[in-house]
């Protein structure tokens, strides 16, 4: 099965603790992406990697912190400095090299803060 | 930034009869992309439309774009229960052929 898959479901911290999920692919996809979603509210992106060791800022970025060291893992670390982090977060990729780019995602990762 | 807001917010309609959601975007684009959330799960693509298309068609989904007035719409239509999520409209970000912008949604209900 092709495909994207996020861990852990559920994710609970307490304030002061740094965590991290985890987003792994093997759709052999170049670019992969962080969002972060709010009830009631749209995407908002966190970070963004084109390739392999790369990685850009998004809109949201400050409290967040990535890694690209492989192709198929994006993982995504929540610190302490990240003021606000109970939201549902957001995993996708899509194709690199192509005007057109729909991203596949994954199932996400509800994080709580206790 | 959000560069993509659909309208209504939320739409509730009984089963069988269509459902029309609007996304208004600010700057120009190549392409707009509408996407499905099943609650509590990710995003699912649904359709693709590019600019120098005016209409496009998958199954029971119907997307238009217009580019004079930055606005493109889905229907669905003899709607059922199971369309019952969250429609998004997403588009690329100026300068950038990969990162997109997501609106903030639409619920639709479908009533049994």
């Amino acid at each position: 099965d092709g495909g994207i898959t996020q861990s852990p479901k559920y994710l609970f911290r307490k304030e002061g603790q740094n965590v991290t999920l985890s987003c792994e692919q093997n759709l052999n996809h170049d670019a992969m992406y962080w969002y972060r979603q709010d009830p009631g509210q749209g995407l908002r992106l966190i970070y963004y990697s084109q390739i392999v060791n790369d990685f850009q800022k998004g809109d949201i970025a400050e409290g967040y912190s990535v890694s690209r060291e492989k192709k198929e893992s994006f993982p995504l670390t929540v610190t302490s400095a990240q003021k606000n982090p109970t939201a549902f977060y957001l995993c996708a990729s899509s194709i690199g090299g192509m005007d057109y780019n729909e991203q596949f995602f994954g199932p996400g990762t509800r994080l709580t803060v206790l | 930034s959000q560069q993509g807001e659909e309208d209504p917010q939320a739409l509730s309609i009984q089963e069988g009869e269509n459902a029309t959601m609007n996304c208004s975007y600010k700057t120009s684009i190549n392409n707009l992309q509408w996407y499905r959330q099943n609650s509590g799960r990710g995003l699912v693509h649904l359709i693709l439309i590019r600019s120098n298309e005016r209409e496009k068609h998958s199954g029971r989904l119907r997307v238009t774009l217009d580019t004079s007035k930055k606005s493109s719409s889905l229907l669905i239509t003899a709607s059922r229960a199971a369309d019952t999520a969250s429609y998004f409209c997403a588009s690329p970000i100026s300068g950038s052929a990969r990162q997109l912008t997501f609106g903030s949604g639409t619920q639709l209900t479908v009533l049994p």
